[in-house]
């Protein structure tokens, strides 16, 4: 069952902060995001794991509710170049991952 | 450290043929991972490669097949060739001990 991703696109000024949802109709062992800029290979962003928690690096983090079997990925402050499409996927399991529509996030200066 | 490597980069065939496409994983990673993505949608699990075994396989047909070498480097076929074959194929590596699965850049066929 693929996940379904909130909003579908977006449009900030460079400095706003944005959050992207990852929701999904299985119980979750791990959600990982992604970012995908025209044209290019999808960039690992972080993974997060069974067990609730949340990560960060830099300016960009996601939570992971198991219970919802939701995650959320939060850009503060934006730059220019977080604009991309960004993808969730998620996995039951084994290392199978479902990927979410996608989110397009487009950064004006 | 070299990261997934995909050939070739672009591929244009006409129905009816078929294609091979090849992944080289991370050094250090023995799971292979294939995706397809069309445009303008997430990446879709076709199947995972694993001890030269396919270890899971997504909804795609018989038509798309693959192989693992020892090396861990992968391919994978994809026979009589329609025009909805059409997309960008992605390579993933991973190791059993980490779940994270890295891209290769990807082959972009176009079926005419």
């Amino acid at each position: 069952q693929q996940p379904v991703q909130s909003p579908q696109a977006v449009i900030l000024r460079e400095g706003e902060d944005a959050v992207i949802n990852c929701s999904s109709s299985k119980a979750l062992y791990s959600v990982h995001w992604y970012r995908q800029k025209h044209g290019e290979a999808p960039v690992f962003l972080m993974i997060l794991l069974k067990g609730g928690e949340q990560k960060g690096h830099d300016k960009i983090s996601a939570s992971f509710n198991e219970k919802k079997q939701q995650s959320s990925l939060y850009l503060t402050a934006s730059q220019l170049s977080y604009s991309g499409t960004y993808f969730c996927g998620t996995a039951s399991g084994a290392q199978k991952l479902v990927f979410g529509q996608g989110t397009r996030l487009t950064i004006n200066p | 450290d070299a990261g997934v490597t995909q050939s070739p980069t672009h591929l244009i065939k006409t129905r009816g043929q078929q294609v091979t496409l090849r992944c080289s994983p991370k050094s250090g990673h023995d799971t292979v991972s294939w995706y397809q993505q069309a445009l303008g949608q997430g990446p879709q699990f076709i199947f995972q490669y694993y001890e030269e075994e396919e270890r899971q396989r997504g909804n795609f047909p018989d038509r798309f097949s693959g192989h693992q070498f020892p090396n861990y480097s992968s391919e994978l076929n994809v026979n009589a060739l329609l025009l909805g074959d059409s997309a960008l194929y992605l390579c993933a590596s991973s190791s059993p001990q980490q779940f994270t699965q890295y891209f290769g850049p990807g082959t972009r066929l176009t079926v005419l």
